[in-house]
C-alpha cells in the first residue's frame, strides 16, 4: 500500500509569490491534516479536512488556504508568501477524524520543503 | 511559556542505556501524541493515549493527567533510535487543535 505522498519535494519561491502544495493520502483515507514545521516555531498544526470540509483550522492567517477534493487528494495554497513562510510543510492522513478519541493512526507524508527568498 | 515543554532539549546515550524523556503541559487536555521525526523529516506517529501507559516494542509511554505529565522510555537504546521525539497535546475545550513541544533530539552512539 503506498504512503502519503507530497508534491513536490522541494520548491524555491520569490516573496510576494504565491504557492500550491499537493499530498495524496493513503488509499481509503478520507481525513488530511497539514502542519507547518519551522526552526524556530517548530510544528504548528494548519488545518484538517475531512470529506472535502475544513474541520479545524490552526491560527494561521487567511494566506494560508486549503481544499480537499472528492478523491481525499488535498491541497494547501499560500498567497503573497513573506520570508517567514519558508518551512517544512506535512500533511498527515487518516482513515476517519484524527480527534484525541480517535483510535485511527495518523500517517505522515515526507514534506514540501519550500524556501522564499 | 510554551503550553508544552520537553525535556532535555537534546539527549545522547550509548547503545543499551535506558532513555526517558519528558513532556510537561499547562493547559487541560485530551489526549498526548508522542512522534518520531528522523533526520530527513520522516515523522512516524508513535503513541497516543490519555491515561495510563502504552507499550510498543521497546517504547513505554504514560502519563499522569493529575500532575500534567508524560514521559516516553526507550529500553536497550540502538543507534536506529537517534531521532527527534516530539510531543503533542490535544488541548481541551472548543475545537481540537495539537499544540506541539519543540522536541527532544536523541542521538545514540554505537
Amino acid at each position: 500500500k503506498a504512503g502519503v505522498t507530497q508534491t513536490p519535494r522541494y520548491l524555491i519561491k520569490t516573496r510576494g509569490q504565491q504557492v500550491t502544495l499537493s499530498c495524496s493520502p493513503i488509499s481509503g483515507h478520507r481525513s488530511v491534516s497539514w502542519y507547518q514545521q519551522t526552526p524556530g516555531q517548530g510544528l504548528q498544526f494548519l488545518f484538517e479536512y475531512f470529506s472535502e470540509t475544513q474541520r479545524n483550522k490552526g491560527n494561521f492567517p487567511g494566506r494560508f488556504s486549503g481544499r480537499q477534493f472528492s478523491n481525499s487528494r488535498s491541497e494547501m495554497n499560500v498567497s503573497t508568501l513573506e520570508l517567514g513562510d519558508s518551512a517544512l510543510y506535512l500533511c498527515a492522513s487518516s482513515f476517519g477524524r484524527w480527534t484525541s478519541g480517535s483510535s485511527y493512526e495518523q500517517y505522515f507524508g515526507p514534506g514540501t520543503r519550500l524556501t522564499v527568498t | 511559556k510554551n503550553e508544552v515543554e520537553q525535556s532535555p532539549q537534546n539527549l545522547t546515550a550509548q547503545e543499551g542505556e535506558f532513555i526517558t524523556i519528558n513532556c510537561s503541559y499547562s493547559v487541560g487536555i485530551s489526549a498526548l501524541h508522542w512522534l518520531q521525526q528522523h533526520p530527513g523529516g520522516g515523522i512516524v506517529s508513535l503513541f497516543m493515549l490519555s491515561s495510563g501507559k502504552k507499550k510498543h516494542g521497546r517504547l513505554i509511554a504514560t502519563i499522569n493527567i493529575q500532575e500534567k505529565h508524560s514521559s516516553l522510555h526507550i529500553t536497550a537504546s540502538h543507534p536506529r533510535d537517534s531521532a527527534v521525539y516530539i510531543c503533542a497535546v490535544f488541548a481541551q475545550g472548543g475545537s481540537e487543535k495539537l499544540v506541539f513541544g519543540k522536541g527532544t533530539k536523541l542521538t545514540v552512539n554505537p
